[in-house]
């Protein structure tokens, strides 16, 4: 599993309340990635970081903030959660070996935003 | 978008093999085939991946037709804990690129 975690695993919250997802590895990887799925939609990439304070955009980033501070945290916010967030969000970071590289990917974390 | 073409769902009897085919007609020469799997309720997992030799390790054997247009993922002697979707993609193996998944194939176990 490449020593990633999320927090937290479950969380229910309303509508116009700020949510933080927190990704957690420990394994010094350079590349993190946050990632929604949804049913009839797969896994869609919401951001992702390539260093510290370093982040871009991905497919869906709308109403999405993240945030790396040091190189084992990679937070994902929700300024002002809305009932089209409810969704399993999965946290993964990329590892190479001989030259190729592959992504690992966190247990999720389930929103509700009632 | 996926740059692949795999069949909604598939069933396979335990203990047989399981034979997941997987399209990638516009496959460039720097790309590689990555197969992944997601168990219900858990988070994406790596099964293996190739360029254009075929590929085994523990869990799978990667199966990479020689015009690199068509790949087929084989679990030799499959079992009840390998019902999941299983997705096939195609990427460069460098740049730290995201995946980009599509809708994968739903492979069911039967006893």
């Amino acid at each position: 599993d490449a020593g990633i975690t999320q927090s937290p695993r479950h969380k229910v919250t309303e509508t116009g309340t700020p949510v933080t997802l927190r990704c957690h590895q420990t394994e010094n990887h350079r590349y993190m990635y946050w990632y929604r799925q949804d049913p009839g939609h797969g896994l869609r990439l919401i951001h992702y970081s390539y260093g510290v304070k370093d982040t871009d955009k991905g497919e869906v980033s709308d109403g999405y903030s993240v945030s790396r501070s040091k190189t084992e945290d990679f937070l994902l916010t929700l300024e002002s959660a809305t009932s089209s967030q409810t969704s399993v969000y999965f946290c993964a970071i990329s590892e190479s070996a001989s030259g190729v590289e592959t992504q690992y990917f966190g247990p999720g974390t389930r929103l509700l935003v009632l | 978008d996926a740059k692949t073409t795999q069949p909604p769902s598939m069933d396979c009897a335990e203990g047989r093999a399981a034979n997941l085919p997987c399209n990638h007609s516009t496959i460039s020469g720097n790309e590689y085939v990555y197969w992944y799997r997601q168990i219900h309720s858990q988070g994406p997992q790596y099964i293996i991946h190739g360029l254009k030799n075929n590929e085994t390790n523990e869990m799978a054997s990667l199966i990479i037709t020689e015009d690199r247009k068509s790949s087929t993922l084989i679990l030799p002697h499959a079992t009840l804990r390998d019902t999941a979707v299983y997705y096939c993609i195609v990427r460069t193996y460098s740049g730290n690129t995201p995946l980009v998944f599509g809708k994968g194939t739903r492979l069911s176990v039967i006893a």
